[in-house]
């Protein structure tokens, strides 16, 4: 079975301070991995994806990746207020699968309080 | 606008009968997917569709059913024998790997 786990939450940061979100996968055959935020009765949209070891900087928002230790992470700087929201890792597969077919953790969930 | 449009948005569902979630998208996307979503939870896998055509069952497809028989159109239908179909339900296409829309969502909820 593959499983994608997040750290559980709910994670409090004060406005301005780096939220830090961590997803671990079970599958070595996951080649790509994404972040999505979801507000409450919401669909979930895009934040960033990463398929290479190392960091991908998009604005205020850095994900994470290692392989090796089959682990994805998701800093949020300067975090605001309107970042307040669940947060989903999913992780998708290698060449030939569907490519929509992802695994998703079970989200956590961010509060960034004033 | 190009996008995914789900309908209903909210829809109950009585003991025993079956429901059609629909889902159109006008992207041109040849896989479509849906996905279920309970209260606190991530996103778990119930059919998808490469073709048309031709679908696949995801991680919980028991209790559902699809249809593919155009390009723009992926019908879910929630059968009397899912027996706790109360949930949000969310379908999606893609085009590459990194490339994957979601439609609003449809609430279905058992009265």
């Amino acid at each position: 079975q593959k499983e994608v786990e997040q750290n559980s939450g709910p994670l409090s940061v004060p406005e301005g301070a780096i939220a830090s979100l961590n997803c671990t996968y079970s599958d070595r055959g996951s080649q790509s991995f994404f972040w999505y935020r979801q507000y409450s009765g919401k669909s979930p949209e895009l934040i960033m994806f990463i398929y290479s070891n190392g960091d991908k900087e998009d604005g205020r928002f850095t994900a994470q990746l290692n392989k090796a230790s089959q682990y994805v992470s998701l800093l949020i700087r300067d975090s605001q207020p309107s970042d307040s929201a669940t947060y989903l890792c999913a992780a998708g597969g290698a060449g030939g699968t569907s490519y929509g077919k992802l695994t998703f953790g079970q989200g956590t969930i961010l509060t960034v309080h004033p | 606008d190009g996008g995914i449009t789900q309908s209903p948005k909210y829809l109950f569902r009585k003991e025993g009968q079956n429901v059609t979630l629909s889902c159109e998208q006008n992207l041109n996307h040849d896989a479509m997917y849906w996905y279920r979503q309970d209260p606190g939870q991530g996103l778990r896998l119930i059919y998808y569709s490469q073709i048309v055509n031709d679908f696949q069952k995801g991680d919980i497809a028991e209790g559902y059913s699809v249809s593919r028989e155009k390009k723009e159109s992926f019908p879910l239908t929630v059968t009397s024998a899912q027996k706790n179909p109360t949930a949000f339900y969310l379908c999606a296409s893609s085009y590459s790997l990194y490339t994957i829309y979601f439609g609003e969502g449809s609430w279905l909820t058992v009265v």
